[in-house]
């Protein structure tokens, strides 16, 4: 699986967008990038994938570039109850290696 | 839907018990597997399944065994607890219908082992 690199950490006021960003310079055509959040103490959360497209749920937005090398989860009104460590993970979607490759991360702190 | 469900949610040990942590989901997911989670640290693949009767190691399987009977139980036995064992255990489901391949996490199971 491709390799990202994440800030370490990032501050956001509560109500505003918080734009997570990811590099993965090296990902292959069939890669997706996949984004998870582990709230304190808590298991790890799904929160959006997505392959080349831009992708939105309930939860946020993904936004993926062109030569698909950087992507940002966007959390579009954040609130306190987002801060979290969010990570972003690149993998084939079905691989026959189930390991989901958790790196730092970054730490998002929602202040109000 | 429960989800993915653990048990116990805390547990202290001795170094030298046994003990079995459950795991069961109730989504008819056919893979699961086992993490575990050290202070500080990201998550680490202990052994997983691909489906009933099937069981494969993760990174770190030394000191653990696993089986899986049922679709819906995946338990985790320790042989012989160690302090090095002290961790947060989490248990994670998922599905290649769709080829989403999300993975649903439990809440973990919290174990000390003095």
């Amino acid at each position: 699986d491709a390799k990202t690199t994440q800030p370490t950490s990032m501050d956001c006021a509560e109500g505003r967008a918080a734009n997570l960003p990811c590099n993965h310079s090296t990902i292959s055509g069939n890669e997706y990038v996949y984004w998870y959040r582990q709230i304190h103490s808590q298991g790890p959360q799904y929160i959006i994938h997505g392959l080349k497209n831009n992708e939105t749920n309930e939860m946020a937005s993904l936004i993926i570039t062109e030569d698909r090398k950087s992507s940002t989860l966007i959390l579009p009104h954040a609130t306190l109850r987002d801060t979290a460590v969010y990570y972003c993970i690149v993998r084939v979607a079905g691989g026959v290696d189930y390991k989901l490759s958790f790196g730092a991360g970054t730490t998002v702190t929602v202040r109000a | 839907n429960a989800g993915v469900t653990q048990t116990p949610k805390f547990q202290v040990l001795k170094t030298g018990q046994s003990m079995t942590l459950q795991c069961a989901q109730d989504m008819n997911h056919e893979y699961m597997s086992w993490y575990r989670q050290d202070p500080g640290m990201g998550l680490r693949l202990i052994h997983y399944s691909v489906g009933a009767g099937i069981t494969d190691q993760g990174e770190v399987p030394n000191g653990y065994n696993v089986s899986r009977s049922t679709t819906e139980d995946f338990p985790l036995r320790l042989l012989s607890a160690a302090p090095s064992q002290t961790s947060v255990y989490f248990c994670a489901s998922s599905s290649q219908i769709g080829r989403t391949d999300t993975q649903y996490f439990g809440p973990g199971t919290r174990l000390t082992v003095l």
